[in-house]
């Protein structure tokens, strides 16, 4: 078993429309978890951070954790096209400093 | 604020070559480092992590190495390049400890011939 596992994509949504991103786990332990931004050709880049469960909320982006069901998920609002890209998760690895990251969901907003 | 630096941005290299790429961290006192390689349509690779000068935990068994001559210096090198070695290279940043959000360089992509 992978130990953080993303659907591939891509997932397509319009403009406008909620754009929901999933990523489970397998360390039943970890405690920090991590979304990350990937436009093609570039390096990715940290858009929200979450150590507890519940939501958090920053601008049109939510994550959502769920430790008990190892589901960490990032809703995305009013998607726009420039928010195309490829959405990394990554987990804390418990009892070392790295991080262990999924291999990404592509997201295709259409105008 | 901190910045990280790479260099160079691209490099095309033949098979069998050195290489050195370098990362510099701006702006913040002992990070941890990590280097990471993303193959072409691949998810990202963790080669190396260091929580300090001249500490260097491998992830991966293969002909690179990597170095830590100085608190926020971070290079990663290989005696001969093979063509797998292509990818792109990304060097990341965290202040460590519970949070331990990583922030990465630009990156630096290798084209192995």
């Amino acid at each position: 078993q992978k130990e953080v596992e993303q659907n591939s994509g891509p997932l397509s949504v319009p403009e406008g429309a909620i754009a929901s991103l999933n990523c489970t786990y397998s360390d039943r332990v970890s405690q920090s978890f991590f979304w990350y931004r990937q436009y093609s050709g570039k390096s990715p880049e940290l858009i929200m951070s979450i150590y507890s469960n519940g939501d958090k909320e920053d601008g049109r982006f939510t994550a959502q954790l769920n430790k008990a069901s190892q589901y960490v998920s990032l809703l995305i609002r009013d998607s726009q096209p420039s928010d195309s890209a490829t959405y990394l998760c990554a987990v804390l690895v418990t009892g070392f400093q790295k991080l262990v990251f999924g291999t990404g969901t592509r997201l295709l907003v259409s105008p | 604020s901190q910045t990280i630096h790479q260099w160079p941005a691209t490099l095309v290299q033949p098979v069998g070559s050195p290489l050195s790429l370098e990362c510099t961290v701006e702006g913040t006192s002992n990070p941890n480092l990590y280097w990471y390689r993303q193959a072409a349509g691949r998810g990202l690779q963790l080669l190396f992590y260091s929580v300090g000068i001249g500490q260097i935990s491998s992830e991966v068994p293969q002909n690179l190495s990597a170095s830590r001559p100085q608190d926020r210096q971070f290079i990663l090198s290989s005696k001969k390049l093979l063509l797998s070695d292509s990818g792109f290279y990304l060097c990341a940043w965290s202040s460590g400890g519970v949070y331990n959000e990583q922030f990465f360089g630009p990156g630096t992509r290798l084209t192995v011939l």
